[in-house]
C-alpha cells in the first residue's frame, strides 16, 4: 500500500493564479482531511470528508474548495492564490472506528507570490 | 483561542535519558489524546494514543500520560535516542460522532544530542 499520497510535492504560485492539490489514499478509508501547518503553528483543519459526495468546512475554509466523487481522492482547489495561503499542506484519512488515528501525506509545500 | 497548548516550542535531551514532552488542553470535552510525531519534509505519524478513562498508556519507550483534573497530559520517551528527535504535536478529539475532528497543539521540536 502506498497509503496516502500527495502532488505535487512543491510549487510556487502567482497571486491570483489557481491550483489543485491532489490527494489519494489506498486504505479504502471514509474520512479525508486537508489541513495546513505555517511556521511554529498547528496543523490548522481546511476542509474534511466523512464519504463520497460528502464534506464540509473545518477551521479555516476561506479560499479553498474540495469534492469528493470517489473514496480515493480527496483534491484541494484554490482559486484565486494570496499570500497568506503560502503553507504547508496535509492530507490524512482514516478508517471508521473508536479511535481517531489518521494517516497523513507527506505534504505539499505552496509558496505564493 | 489555542484550546490546545504545547507550551515548550524545543526540548533538548541527552542519548539515554528522559524525554518529557507536554501539552495542556482547556475543553473538558475532549474524550481521546494523541501524539504525533514529525521529520522535516515528511507527513506526522502516528505515535502513541490515550483515552480519557485511562491515565497512562504505554508503547515501548513511549508512555503518555493523562491527568484530566489538571487538563495535561505528557510523553515520555525512555530511553531517548537521536532517531527520537523530531517535532512532536499532541493533539485532541473533539467528540462529534462522525464528525470527530482533531484539534492540535503547536508542536514540540525534540532534540536528542549523541
Amino acid at each position: 500500500n502506498a497509503g496516502v499520497t500527495q502532488t505535487p510535492k512543491f510549487r510556487i504560485l502567482k497571486i491570483g493564479q489557481s491550483m489543485t492539490l491532489q490527494c489519494a489514499q489506498d486504505m479504502n478509508h471514509n474520512y479525508m482531511y486537508w489541513y495546513r501547518q505555517d511556521p511554529g503553528m498547528g496543523l490548522k483543519l481546511i476542509y474534511y470528508s466523512v464519504g463520497a459526495g460528502i464534506t464540509d468546512k473545518g477551521e479555516v475554509p476561506n479560499g479553498y474548495n474540495v469534492s469528493r466523487s470517489t473514496t480515493e481522492d480527496f483534491p484541494l482547489r484554490l482559486e484565486l492564490a494570496a499570500p497568506s495561503q503560502t503553507s504547508v499542506y496535509f492530507c490524512a484519512s482514516r478508517t471508521s472506528g473508536a479511535t481517531d488515528t489518521q494517516y497523513f501525506g507527506p505534504g505539499t509545500r505552496l509558496t505564493v507570490l | 483561542d489555542q484550546q490546545v497548548k504545547q507550551n515548550s516550542p524545543s526540548l533538548s535531551v541527552q542519548e539515554g535519558r528522559i524525554s518529557i514532552l507536554n501539552c495542556d488542553y482547556t475543553n473538558s470535552m475532549f474524550d481521546y489524546f494523541l501524539w504525533y510525531k514529525k521529520y522535516p519534509a515528511e507527513g506526522p505519524t502516528f505515535l502513541i494514543s490515550i483515552s480519557s478513562i485511562k491515565d497512562k498508556n504505554e508503547d515501548g519507550r513511549f508512555t503518555v500520560f493523562l491527568n484530566k483534573s489538571a487538563k495535561h497530559l505528557s510523553l515520555h520517551i525512555v530511553p531517548s535516542q537521536p532517531g527520537d528527535s523530531a517535532v512532536y504535536f499532541c493533539a485532541a478529539r473533539q467528540y462529534g460522532g462522525a464528525t470527530n475532528k482533531l484539534i492540535f497543539g503547536t508542536g514540540t521540536l525534540l532534540a536528542v544530542q549523541p
